[in-house]
């Protein structure tokens, strides 16, 4: 089993560009989650999904949007419509069976750079 | 609003013997769920202990254990026989629901 992965591992973005990061994982959880963790922050809770074709927003949703299609559930995409320098950040993917006391499988982030 | 605080951004320990990280929480759930994780310098987040708020009884796995002190919201990880290896960051968070939370991290040293 891969686990968790991420893709890409790191990428720089100018200001206003666009782009989708992806997750993907092979243990057919039901809940994923997108984090992102900044120097001193700790991480935070961007989006999450409980089953296929769902989201709910988290803790710092806002200038990202999230896709779980049916029929894909193991892919979770997270987007950035207009990349600001302050979505620089290192974002990580996350995955469990259900939620609660259930382990989170974390992917190995990703990098990403906004100029 | 859920909040996860770690008062020590760095620790550091002599090899072989025992530190203890300290972690407070604050919710106004009665059920929920603690954990920590380690994040060595690879990034990856990989989980050390959790512990269901519901049950008395202090979680170990091998050299790490809880004290879980529910009444003042208090979940610190004590790590015993530290080794080399043991040198990383350490997260606590708290679920509750379907919502995670982070404290900031502390930077834990493994002295020789």
């Amino acid at each position: 089993n891969a686990g968790v992965t991420q893709t890409p591992k790191f990428r720089v973005l100018k200001t206003g560009q666009s782009m989708t990061l992806l997750c993907a994982q092979d243990m057919n959880h039901e809940y994923m989650y997108w984090y992102r963790q900044d120097p001193g922050m700790g991480l935070r809770l961007i989006h999450y999904s409980v089953g296929e074709g769902t989201t709910a927003k988290g803790e710092v949703p806002d200038g990202y949007n999230v896709s779980r299609l049916k029929k894909k559930k193991q892919n979770f995409l997270l987007g950035l419509e207009s990349a600001a320098p302050s979505q620089t950040s290192v974002y990580f993917c996350a995955s469990s069976y259900l939620g609660g006391l259930e382990t989170q499988y974390f992917g190995p982030g990703t990098r990403l750079l906004v100029l | 609003a859920q909040t996860v605080t770690q008062s020590q951004p760095e620790m550091s320990v002599q090899e072989a013997e025992t530190v203890t990280l300290s972690c407070t929480y604050d919710t106004s759930e009665s059920d929920y769920y603690l954990f920590w994780y380690k994040q060595p310098p690879s990034r990856q987040m990989i989980l050390v202990i959790r512990q269901e708020a519901y049950k008395q009884q202090n979680a170990t796995e091998n050299r790490f254990s809880v004290n879980f002190q529910k009444a003042a919201k208090s979940f610190s990880l004590k790590i015993s026989d530290s080794q080399l290896g043991d040198a990383a960051m350490y997260f606590c968070a708290q679920n509750t629901g379907n919502q995670f939370y982070f404290g900031t991290g502390t930077s834990l040293t493994v002295i020789p």
